[in-house]
């Protein structure tokens, strides 16, 4: 059974560049949730998905949007990056009922010159 | 969500227990009280939740005291792979997994030979 898993691994982008990531959530699971991991930091909450609507969001501005699509899976964008964007990001997956924890991916390192 | 409050870093000899504190002194009577881990540069990973009662799995015990202001993760005997950061996170809902997760910057743990 696989878990969570996410791409790219790493990714380098320059500044006002946009970026689009990727989350296959673990199977069976319904509900994506990704999460801002800076250095030293603890993971911050972006925006969670469910029935491929955005339920819930973050203190994160517009240029940070998402989709999920009918398998579940789900995308992350970010648009007219900064360099404070540079960070871990981290895809989490869950059933929207009967679980109470989350499975985290390992992340895409996103580094923002 | 209540806040809570972990000292910064901890070390603990291999072989040994490792109690991780955890202070939430303005939790709600309905919100539960969840550890995650986080091996560097990997996802973080889910280890153990409770309301009030003592917790116990193959991986750690749970301590909450009975005014629930504080509680205590427990590792029985810690191994060089317990190294990680430490989350201690308080959240509503059990049977409902809709809420984030906030994360503070966790209890770094160190486990030395």
């Amino acid at each position: 059974d696989a878990g969570v898993t996410q791409s790219p691994t790493h990714l380098i982008k320059t500044r006002g560049q946009q970026v689009t990531l990727r989350c296959s959530p673990k199977s069976g699971h319904d509900t994506v949730s990704w999460y801002q991991q800076a250095l030293g930091q603890g993971p911050q909450f972006i925006f969670q998905y469910y029935e491929e609507e955005e339920r819930q969001r973050g203190n994160f501005p517009d240029r940070f949007s998402g989709h999920q699509f009918p398998n579940y899976s789900s995308e992350l964008n970010v648009n007219a990056l900064l360099l404070g964007d540079s960070a871990l990001y981290l895809c989490a997956s869950s059933l929207e009922r009967g679980q109470v924890r989350q499975y985290f991916g390992p992340g895409t390192r996103l580094t923002v010159t | 969500d209540a806040k809570t409050t972990q000292p910064p870093s901890m070390d603990c000899a291999e072989g040994r227990a490792a109690n991780l504190p955890c202070n939430h002194s303005t939790i709600s009577g309905n919100e539960y009280v969840y550890w995650y881990r986080q091996i560097h540069s990997q996802g973080p990973q889910y280890i153990i939740h409770g309301l009030k009662n003592n917790e116990t799995n193959e991986m750690a015990s749970l301590i909450i005291t009975e005014d629930r202001k504080s509680s205590t993760l427990i590792l029985p005997h810690a191994t060089l792979r317990d190294t990680a950061v430490y989350y201690c996170i308080v959240r509503v809902g059990d049977l409902r997994n809709t809420d984030k997760l906030i994360f503070g910057t966790g209890t770094r743990l160190q486990v030395f030979p």
